[in-house]
């Protein structure tokens, strides 16, 4: 079964730094999504990414992913406090039932991000 | 447009009694997934059904829980005889007809369930 790990599992910086969150799979990724999970709430989706090199900004967060579709790597630059909570990487692993196709998401344990003012 | 809806936000259960979490997806999608937040632990999947079918419930504990996904009005995840194991987040998440691979996976703000 693929797993995934996130690293660092917390990360504290001041705001206005630069920070990288990492995604590591077992297995090769099919894709790649990238949740922000604030304590007590649900998930909000940030980005998705399906193509080895493949990359994608919004805002002030850059996603990637490796050429090898192993590794997603999440980088916020001049972080500011509304980017504290928990990142969440997931990656589908297809399956087909039922007359159609699906995807389970299976996420890494999570980043919890604190950003001092 | 409305994203993914679940009632209720908070729900306190003593133990033996039933929970009921539901979840009324995005408008047009058909596709809906039951994920669990235990606590210290990850997400994960539960159940996937389509309206009037369960697909996949392979991540179902084997008794108490049921899910169904009627023709009409929302999804439903049904705990029977709750134990303080089942104190999670519940989360649920729907998609496209198409299936979440190309279009994502929209989640609701999930039910926290509490067994005291």
């Amino acid at each position: 079964s693929q797993e995934l790990e996130q690293s660092p599992q917390s990360l504290i910086v001041q705001e206005g730094k630069n920070l990288t969150i990492n995604c590591t799979s077992s297995k090769t990724l099919y894709g790649l999504y990238w949740y922000k999970q604030k304590y007590g709430e649900g998930l909000i989706f940030l980005m998705m990414l399906q193509k080895g090199g493949e990359e994608k900004s919004h805002e002030k967060i850059t996603a990637k992913l490796d050429e090898k579709k192993q590794q997603s790597s999440l980088h916020i630059t001049a972080s500011q406090p509304s980017h504290a909570g928990i990142y969440l990487c997931g990656a589908p692993t297809y399956h087909f039932a039922g007359g159609t196709s699906y995807g389970k998401l299976t996420f890494g344990q999570g980043t919890i991000l604190t950003v001092h003012p | 447009n409305a994203g993914v809806m679940q009632n209720p936000r908070h729900l306190v259960r003593r133990r033996g009694q039933e929970a009921r979490l539901r979840c009324s997806p995005v408008k047009g999608h058909s596709h809906v997934y039951w994920y669990r937040q235990l606590p210290e632990e990850g997400l994960k999947f539960m159940v996937y059904l389509q309206k009037e079918n369960i697909i996949d419930e392979s991540g179902m504990p084997k008794e108490r829980f049921s899910a169904e996904f009627p023709k009409e009005g929302p999804s439903i995840l049904r705990i029977q005889q709750v134990v303080r194991g089942d104190s999670a987040a519940y989360f649920c998440a729907s998609s496209p007809p198409a299936g979440g691979l190309n279009y994502g996976y929209t989640f609701g703000s999930g039910t926290r369930l509490t067994v005291v």
